[in-house]
């Protein structure tokens, strides 16, 4: 199957500050999507993004699938973006619309 | 907004009981998915179901069924619960990729 990494593992920040995200995945893929799980457990959409920029807000999404990665920008930090953020893969060699999933980035902004 | 609904957000159970995880969905979609969570794993697929009647099995079936009699339910059946089962248990459903999950169950098992 197709591997899925995300860096880095861990990320704490003070409130205000920005970070990006990174998800490096092994083979082509058909779709991408980013989820962010709060501290509740409750796994929130961010983006579908297979390829190209999207934004909402504070956050914004990158996908360049020709070089398999994605990157998720978070601007201007604030608490309740604590949680752990998920990138998922649906690949070519797969059944359509089973996801692959990394596993994950922790992180924690502290006021 | 896609809603789908888990039946309980935690659940304690006993050691070799037979437990059922239910999930409801409003959007009439096709695809319904069941993952389970544990720390530093991320998620990983139970099983998966295209359509009424139909299931596929993900990466870890061993111990678990599913039951999808109408298309807006989907159950996660486990035949005799095991400790090991102690776990965070998420359903999806999709029309197409992108997927929209449930807030989840905290099941233990004892």
């Amino acid at each position: 199957g197709i591997q899925v990494e995300q860096s880095p593992p861990d990320l704490i920040l003070q409130e205000g500050a920005n970070s990006t995200l990174r998800c490096n995945f092994s083979d082509s893929v058909n779709n991408l999507q980013w989820f962010h799980q709060n501290p509740w457990g409750q796994l929130i959409n961010l983006f579908y993004i297979p390829s190209g920029t999207k934004q909402n807000g504070r956050l914004s999404a990158t996908t360049v699938a020709t070089e398999r990665y994605s990157l998720l920008y978070i601007s201007s930090s604030q608490t309740t973006d604590s949680g752990v953020y998920f990138c998922a893969v649906d690949y070519r060699g797969s059944t359509l619309g089973r996801l692959y999933f990394g596993r994950g980035t922790q992180l924690t902004v502290w006021p | 907004d896609v809603k789908v609904t888990q039946s309980s957000r935690y659940l304690v159970k006993r050691t070799g009981e037979k437990v059922f995880l239910e999930c409801v969905q409003d959007m009439d979609h096709e695809n319904m998915f069941w993952y389970r969570q544990d720390p530093g794993l991320g998620l990983r697929l139970i099983y998966f179901s295209y359509d009424v009647k139909m299931k596929e099995k993900g990466d870890i079936p061993e111990g678990y069924s599913v039951s999808r009699e109408k298309k807006e339910r989907f159950s996660l059946i486990l035949e005799s619960a095991s400790t090991n089962q102690t776990s965070m248990y998420l359903c999806a459903s999709s029309r197409d990729v992108a997927q929209h999950f449930g807030d989840g169950t905290r099941l233990s098992i004892l």
